[in-house]
C-alpha cells in the first residue's frame, strides 16, 4: 500500500511557469514532510523540508504549501527553469523515530522547456 | 567532504550469477539505506542499519538478497543467484541518525541482468 501518493507522473512546463507537484497522505501521524530532487545519473537530494505546524515554507524560488486537514502538500516551483528538470519525489515520516522510516511518493518527472 | 561511495557504478552480469554491491557511508553517520529504483515500482527502501545492526528488513524482496554492515564504514548488499528481474539502480544512503533524519544518498549502481 502506497503510505505517500504523489501526482502526476510527469509534468512539463515552459521556462517561467509555475511548476505544481501534489502529494497525499493517510497516515495523521506523520509529523515531516520533505521533497527529494534527483537528476539523471545522480542520487535523490534533500530539496526542501516542512513540519506539519506551518502551512508553507519557502526557500528562493521553491516552496511547500502544507494542509493538514486535507492531509495533502504540494511543491510548487517558481519562474520554473530548464535547470530545475529532475525528478522529484515527496516523503513522510514520523519524526524523531529510530524505528520508523521515510516514505516516498512514486516521483514526478519535470521538463522544462527553454 | 566526501559524500556517500557507492561502487561498481555499472554492473552486468548474467542471471545466475552472484552480485555484490558496496557502499561506504558518510563518516560519522549512524543510520545506512539500501534503496532500489526502478520505473515500475519507484524508489522502495529495501533495508535499513542503526548502527550497523539491521533494523527494519522488510522491504528485501527474497531470500535470494542479503545485506550486511560488518563496520561502521562498509556495508554490501549481495544478490545470489541473480534474475533479470533485479534489474534496477540500487542507491545506498546514509544519515547522522535515524531514518527521519535527512538521508544523503549515493550516485547509485546500475544493475543489469542478463
Amino acid at each position: 500500500q502506497q503510505q505517500v501518493k504523489q501526482s502526476p507522473q510527469s509534468l512539463i512546463v515552459q521556462k517561467g511557469g509555475i511548476s505544481i507537484i501534489n502529494c497525499a497522505y493517510e497516515n495523521t501521524a506523520f509529523d515531516y514532510f520533505p521533497w527529494y530532487q534527483q537528476f539523471p545519473g545522480k542520487g535523490p537530494a534533500l530539496l526542501i523540508a516542512i513540519r506539519p505546524d506551518v502551512s508553507e515554507k519557502k526557500e528562493g524560488r521553491f516552496t511547500i504549501s502544507f494542509n493538514k486537514s486535507a492531509k495533502q502538500f504540494s511543491l510548487h516551483i517558481m519562474d520554473s527553469q530548464p535547470g530545475d528538470s529532475a525528478t522529484y519525489f515527496c516523503a513522510a515520516s514520523i519524526r524523531g523515530s529510530t524505528l520508523g522510516r521515510l516514505y516516498f511518493g512514486r516521483g514526478t518527472q519535470l521538463t522544462v522547456w527553454p | 567532504d566526501a559524500g556517500v561511495i557507492q561502487s561498481p557504478r555499472h554492473e552486468v552480469t548474467e542471471m545466475g550469477q552472484e552480485v555484490t554491491l558496496r557502499c561506504k557511508p558518510i563518516s560519522g553517520h549512524n543510520s545506512l539505506f539500501w534503496y532500489r529504483q526502478t520505473m515500475m515500482r519507484g524508489l522502495e527502501l529495501l533495508i535499513y542499519f542503526n548502527n550497523n545492526v539491521p533494523i527494519d528488513d522488510s522491504g528485501m524482496p527474497e531470500d535470494r538478497f542479503s545485506a550486511k554492515m560488518p563496520n561502521a564504514s562498509f556495508s554490501t548488499l549481495k544478490i545470489q543467484p541473480s534474475e533479470p528481474r533485479d534489474s534496477a539502480v540500487y542507491f545506498c544512503a546514509s544519515s547522522p541518525w535515524g531514518p527521519t533524519d535527512t538521508q544523503y544518498f549515493g550516485p547509485g549502481t546500475r544493475l543489469t541482468v542478463l
